[in-house]
């Protein structure tokens, strides 16, 4: 079945800097990439997802890669505020089947 | 914006017992589906719902577990006779498939201890 490798397990950046999170997955089949914000006592927020068909995909001070040749996938914000903080979450599915997630990312942006 | 609802917010039950974990997926939804995250670690896939049947469960949705769509709104997660690793936050979540857009939405979750 599917795996999903998540690293860092924890991150810390400078106010203002950016943020770089990566995940591989290993089964070629999936072909549904999103990315949840987990903040503290609430459910996973989509924040952004990509499909297998593009690329990079890009909303505001958010961004996801893709290199499916690779496996791997990566999610990039910019210009990080204080309410980034949160622990991040990738995930992979084949469509509209059960996600699998990644271990987490703890990212703390410091003022 | 449409929402999952799921209900407690937080469950005490002691070992032995049953508890039920009640959700109200978004209603143009077609799959269902319960995960849950153990305190500090990842969100693990438990079972998946579609056309009134189980699609896929995992190796962690024992005999002790069911899922039932009693009605046209509810969904539920059933344990029979909880155990201390149970405890756990459980997420609810729906998706509606069609038109690539997959539309994963988790509720708040319900916080199980079991004591």
């Amino acid at each position: 079945g599917e795996n999903v490798e998540q690293h860092p397990s924890t991150l810390s950046v400078q106010e203002g800097d950016s943020a770089v999170i990566k995940c591989t997955y290993s089964d070629s089949a999936s072909n549904y990439f999103p990315w949840y914000k987990q903040e503290l006592g609430k459910g996973p927020q989509l924040i952004i997802d990509i499909r297998s068909n593009v690329g990079e995909k890009k909303d505001q001070r958010i961004a996801v890669t893709l290199n499916k040749t690779a496996k791997h996938f990566s999610l990039h914000i910019t210009e990080t505020q204080p309410e980034d903080s949160a622990v991040y979450f990738c995930a992979a599915s084949q469509g509209a089947q059960k996600l699998v997630f990644g271990q987490g990312t703890r990212l703390t942006i410091n003022p | 914006e449409p929402e999952v609802t799921q209900t407690p917010s937080h469950q005490v039950t002691q070992m032995g017992q049953e508890v039920i974990l009640r959700c109200v997926p978004i209603s143009n939804h077609l799959y269902f589906y319960w995960y849950r995250q153990i305190l500090g670690q990842k969100v693990e896939f438990l079972v998946s719902f579609y056309n009134n049947e189980i699609s896929e469960k995992s190796e962690i949705f024992d005999d002790q577990f069911s899922v039932e769509r009693p009605d046209g709104s509810n969904f539920t997660l059933k344990i029979r006779s909880t155990k201390l690793e149970d405890s756990a936050m459980y997420f609810c979540a729906s998706s509606v498939v069609g038109g690539g857009n997959y539309g994963y939405t988790f509720g708040s979750g319900t916080r199980l201890t079991v004591v």
